[in-house]
């Protein structure tokens, strides 16, 4: 039982290329989202998924794309990377709470 | 709009002794409270959370927290921290918005001991 894991752990791009970040949950939850967290300023929602298929955007959604086309999955794409995109990345599936995956750190030179 | 203060960003404390961490809300609505911890390089670990009832909630390591809807806090305490606590600290609250369980996060408390 894997619980919340996040592939890959580290990326460095380079500004304009593209990337995707995959989150995998083996709990059968509904609910999956994505985080991004930087220094002050605590964890702010990107998108969000109800369920396979349906995505919605967060809090701070510019710059990303997600798809939910499996019920375990839930990826995060950058199509063209920028330097205000540096910072970690963190996966969260729930049922009543939510579970965090261990991130990925991300830095776009 | 809800929105949570976290009242210090750094907690520096030495060992054993006790330890508060203040987290004010901000909702006109009731709301689901919740303290999650990350240590270095890990993702992030529910604390403890309050949903209802009483308003004294214990979690795991030994911390505690107290639900005060008159002062819209929460904050989080132990009595005797050790050199593994260790850890940023987040106050988040809950409501259920849009289709999903909102989560709104603290800007995050540094807590250090020191031996």
């Amino acid at each position: 039982n894997a619980g919340v894991t996040q592939t890959p752990k580290f990326r460095v791009l380079k500004t304009g290329q593209s990337m995707t970040l995959l989150c995998a949950q083996d709990m059968n939850h509904e609910y999956m989202y994505w985080y991004r967290q930087d220094p002050g300023m605590g964890l702010r929602l990107i998108h969000y998924s109800v369920g396979e298929g349906t995505t919605a955007k967060g809090e701070v959604p510019d710059g990303y794309n997600v798809s939910r086309l499996k019920k375990q999955n839930f990826l995060l794409g950058l199509e063209s990377a920028a330097p205000s995109q540096t910072s970690v990345y963190f996966c969260a599936t729930s049922y009543n709470e939510q579970f965090f995956g261990p991130g990925t750190r991300l830095t776009v030179l | 709009a809800q929105s949570v203060t976290q009242l210090d960003s750094q907690v520096p404390v030495f060992e054993e002794a006790p330890v508060e961490l203040r987290c004010n809300y901000s909702s006109s609505v009731s709301v689901y409270l919740f303290w999650y911890v990350q240590y270095p390089n890990q993702g992030l670990q529910l604390l403890l959370k309050y949903l209802s009832g009483s308003t004294l909630v214990k979690g795991i390591n030994g911390f505690e927290a107290e639900f005060n809807k008159s002062q819209t806090s929460f904050h989080l305490r132990k009595p005797s921290v050790h050199i593994s606590d260790t850890a940023e600290y987040f106050c988040a609250v809950s409501r259920y918005s849009g289709g999903y369980n909102k989560l709104i996060f603290g800007a995050g408390t540094r807590l250090a001991v020191h031996p």
